[in-house]
């Protein structure tokens, strides 16, 4: 059974660096792509970007130029950085799986394993 | 980015009510579409993707429908165990965006 495992500080001041990591069992790291959702609280899922072993990375653009996820395949994690937090990245934090199947030649994707979340509340 | 605008944002029903949800894309995103069921607490949990297929082990009585910029989840008869928020996701083009939501509360 795959499990997804969010870890990192709940609390971070504002400017500061927010850094999660998504540890991953029951699946190698090198076998999907890894994707960070966020949830404001009272509020709705917000998709951050998706990282994959190899290749380049894919970033929302609303949060493109403060985000960085990277992988570390010796620990079969991945990890995500936010920079200069304000109030306003105050959420839930999501990890998820991007699964897919194909189907008449045509590869259809979802996130079918997600982690339980971790609040991350931006805050002096 | 796509926008996906769900109606509606909430709703009340009672057990055994047929109960419908639509989602609509902002451009075509041919059937790339997923349903999503959330509890509060609670990760969201994959209920259809592609539109109209029921992911492994999600009841029957959830559905899905549409193509291009229209889309549904229907509820056949709601359970008690099917009030919760449900979000659409496309997933034809990045960034991936979810709909704001539908609430299903007890009537």
């Amino acid at each position: 059974q795959v499990r997804l495992q969010e870890s990192g500080p709940g609390l971070v001041r504002p400017s500061e660096t927010l850094s999660l990591t998504c540890s991953v069992s029951g699946d190698s790291i090198t076998s999907s792509y890894w994707i960070w959702i966020r949830q404001p609280p009272g509020g709705g899922l917000e998709w951050i970007g998706y990282i994959y072993y190899t290749g380049s990375p894919n970033y929302n653009p609303s949060l493109n130029s403060r985000v960085t996820m990277s992988v570390d395949t010796s620990k079969n994690q991945f990890s995500l950085k936010l920079s200069s937090v304000t109030a306003a990245d105050t959420a839930v934090y999501y990890c998820a799986r991007r699964g897919g199947s194909s189907s008449t030649g045509y590869y259809y994707y979802y996130l079918d394993v997600w982690g339980k979340g971790t609040t991350v509340t931006v805050s002096s | 980015a796509i926008q996906m605008t769900q109606s509606p944002s909430s709703l009340s029903a009672s057990v055994g009510d047929r109960v419908t949800i639509t989602c609509r894309a902002s451009q075509v995103i041919r059937n790339d579409l997923g349903w999503y069921q959330q509890k509060p607490g609670k990760a969201p949990k994959l209920l259809i993707y592609a539109a109209s297929s029921l992911q492994s082990g999600v009841p029957s009585r959830f559905s899905g429908s549409g193509s291009g910029t229209d889309f549904a989840l229907t509820i056949s008869s709601l359970q008690p165990e099917d009030f919760a928020t449900y979000y659409c996701l496309q997933d034809y083009s990045y960034p991936w965006t979810f709909g704001q939501g539908t609430k299903v509360e007890i009537k």
